[in-house]
């Protein structure tokens, strides 16, 4: 069983529509929970971190965190055609290094 | 903020020749500091990670090699590249308990 699991996609949305991205992770005991957006050729870059049960909203994307159900996702309202990119879930477990698991990611398009 | 520097961007070598990418953050101390890879397509691979200067943990067995000369400093390298070496490598790192990830812009590397 993987750690972290994401559906591949890809994943395609109209622009102006509420994009929903998934990620189950496989041991209860993590701590801290992550969402990377990576365009195409670039490097991940962090735009969400959650930490507690519950939603967490930044602009237009919103996190939402069920350690019940072990389930975490990533809700962008009104996609933009720049939100096209792939999505990577990233699940911390208690400390130290070397403790983070990375799903493969959610290939999102917002047609325009 | 913490800020990764590598580089180069991009790299063209031929099979057999050496590799050294070197990779230096600024804005933190004693970070944690990683080396991923990532195949066209495919999910982040985590290569090598060190918690301390002359401290490498190798998480693939492969002919590279990984060093932290400085607290800052993390130089992966090869003494004789393989075609399957080609990929985007990028360098990371992270600080404390519970804090996210942040990844340096990438070296794009192309074995021919």
């Amino acid at each position: 069983q993987k750690e972290v699991e994401q559906n591949s996609g890809p994943l395609s949305v109209p622009e102006g529509a509420i994009a929903s991205l998934n990620c189950t992770y496989s041991d209860r005991v993590s701590q801290s929970f992550f969402w990377y957006r990576q365009y195409s050729g670039k490097s991940p870059e962090l735009i969400m971190s959650i930490y507690s049960n519950g939603d967490k909203e930044d602009g237009r994307f919103t996190a939402q965190l069920n350690k019940a159900s072990q389930y975490v996702s990533l809700l962008i309202r009104d996609s933009q055609p720049s939100d096209s990119a792939t999505y990577l879930c990233a699940v911390k477990k208690q400390t130290g290094a070397n403790n983070l698991f990375f799903g493969t990611g959610t290939r999102l398009t917002v047609i325009p | 903020s913490q800020t990764i520097h590598q580089w180069p961007a991009t790299l063209v070598q031929p099979v057999g020749s050496p590799l050294s990418l070197e990779c230096t953050v600024e804005g933190t101390s004693n970070p944690n500091l990683y080396w991923y890879r990532q195949a066209a397509g495919r999910g982040l691979q985590l290569l090598f990670y060190s918690v301390g200067i002359g401290q490498i943990s190798s998480e693939v067995p492969q002919n590279l090699s990984a060093s932290r000369p400085q607290d800052r400093q993390f130089i992966l390298s090869s003494k004789k590249l393989l075609l399957s070496d080609s990929g985007f490598y990028l360098c990371a790192s992270d600080r404390a308990y519970n804090s996210p990830l942040h990844f340096g812009n990438g070296t794009r590397l192309t074995v021919t």
